[in-house]
């Protein structure tokens, strides 16, 4: 079936520093890709989303030039968190769109744990 | 292997109950969340359970059975934008999450 990767699982970086994730879609083609944030036991918050080939759109209140979203190809995105910062810490999580097994789907990857020091 | 396990679809009436099921075999666990997701729109945060029992919020209820694996959604009054699909989602001992397909429930008048 399809899967989404994302890697790495988890990063630890000091503070200043910029950190990149990738999240892959594996066996399906993904024409959008969805970035959300989730905090310790609470909802996932939807950052930006980005179709194949063009700009991010970012929800409100997420900078753009501190999270850098590149969608490059239908089965890569990446995430780059840019001179991060402590508050920075916490789960990024990516989801693919496509059609997968002939059907219009959504699947989640497995998140990256960042923890900015 | 890792494994998450809950009804593709169901279906139930305006006003009654109902229960989704999800049954999970992971390495390690370190909570169960629940998730609503409208189709097109981005999840919505239901309930997270790390130890046994039952958390109600509402006309949403979860229960969690760590030795057996097991959780349940429980939706009661069931209204008509209640149709959506849940999704059981487990954090193992890694922190990585393990998403189950979700179950699309159908609400009818």
């Amino acid at each position: 079936g399809a899967v989404v990767s994302q890697h790495p699982s988890r990063v630890i970086c000091k503070s200043g520093t910029s950190v990149k994730i990738e999240c892959r879609s594996l066996d399906f083609q993904a024409t959008t890709m969805f970035w959300y944030r989730q905090f310790p036991k609470k909802s996932l918050m939807l950052m930006a989303t980005s179709n194949e080939g063009s700009k991010a759109t970012y929800e409100q209140g997420v900078e753009k030039d501190k999270f850098l979203i590149n969608h490059a190809s239908l089965t890569l995105s990446t995430l780059t968190v840019t001179s991060a910062h402590p508050e920075d810490s916490s789960f990024y999580i990516c989801s693919a769109r496509g059609l997968a097994e002939q059907k219009e789907t959504q699947y989640f990857g497995p998140g990256t744990r960042l923890l900015v020091l | 292997g890792q494994n998450i396990d809950q009804p593709t679809e169901m279906t139930a009436t305006e006003g009654a109950i109902v229960q989704i099921n999800c049954t999970y075999q992971t390495s390690g666990f370190n909570g169960l969340f629940w998730y609503q997701q409208h189709a097109g729109e981005a999840p919505t945060f239901l309930s997270y359970n790390v130890l046994d029992g039952l958390e109600e919020k509402g006309r949403f209820s979860s229960f969690l059975s760590r030795s057996k694996g097991y959780s349940y959604l429980l939706l009661k009054e069931l209204q008509m934008k209640d149709s959506a699909s849940y999704l059981c989602v487990i954090m193992d001992s890694n922190y990585q999450l393990i998403w189950g397909a979700g179950t699309k429930l159908i609400i009818k008048p």
